[in-house]
């Protein structure tokens, strides 16, 4: 499968633990977008990277969200002290244009 | 920023009819309006997208039309199938911006 794989498919954890999720974008892709999404709502952009470097990044995330891309490959998310408005879809996108164009399938976390 | 807003939000047709969404956007520097197709639990593809110096573009039986002037822009979906079924999103992105805003969705249903 050469499109964009998201791991693990879905996350369950308690309230104040910490998680993290995996993205490997399409191999030739330099630019790497995580979007959150609630259900009934459209994507909402959470971090962007060009490469390994981290460019953009949403006022909207609190610091116990922390993206990395440290070889310009895959990326990971990871949200510390989880609380239950983080219960969502934390879908990864990547691209060679300036925009999202291939999502992955997606990372479901459920904070109980 | 940015800021999208998306109607109707279910839309029903018959089986060949056509279908209209419209999305509304507010800050004129906005130059890439992208529309996405995402099906019952899977990822938002991207199936169309204008830029903001093209009043419209056309792939198919779809076609998305942009009035600046006005800052909104529509999908339309022509001779609709059931395999149309579908939330459709659009999106804006302001020039040199990777913060992209989406709508928040329009559930279509197509009646064979």
């Amino acid at each position: 499968d050469t499109g964009v794989s998201q791991d693990p498919r879905h996350k369950i954890t308690k309230r104040g633990q910490n998680v993290t999720f995996r993205c490997d974008p399409i191999s030739e892709h330099n630019r790497l977008y995580w979007y959150r999404q609630t259900l009934g709502q459209g994507p909402e952009f959470l971090t962007y990277f060009q490469n390994e470097a981290q460019l953009e990044k949403s006022r909207l995330l609190s610091d116990r969200f922390s993206a990395e891309r440290p070889k310009g490959s895959f990326s990971t998310l990871e949200i510390q002290r989880t609380e239950q408005g983080d219960s969502a879809m934390y879908l990864c996108a990547s691209s060679s244009t300036g925009v999202p164009e291939f999502f992955g399938p997606g990372t479901r976390l459920t904070v109980l | 920023g940015e800021n999208v807003e998306q109607h109707p939000s279910t839309l029903s047709v018959q089986e060949g009819d056509s279908a209209v969404i419209k999305c509304t956007y507010s800050d004129s520097a906005s130059n890439y309006f992208p529309w996405y197709k995402q099906e019952l639990g899977k990822r938002p593809q991207l199936i169309i997208d204008i830029r903001s110096n093209v009043g419209e573009k056309k792939d198919q039986r779809i076609a998305v039309t942009l009035n600046k002037t006005a800052k909104h822009f529509s999908l339309h979906i022509t001779e609709t199938q059931p395999e149309d079924s579908a939330v459709y999103f659009c999106a804006a992105r302001l020039y040199n911006n990777n913060d992209m805003r989406f709508g928040a969705g329009t559930r279509l249903t197509v009646k064979p």
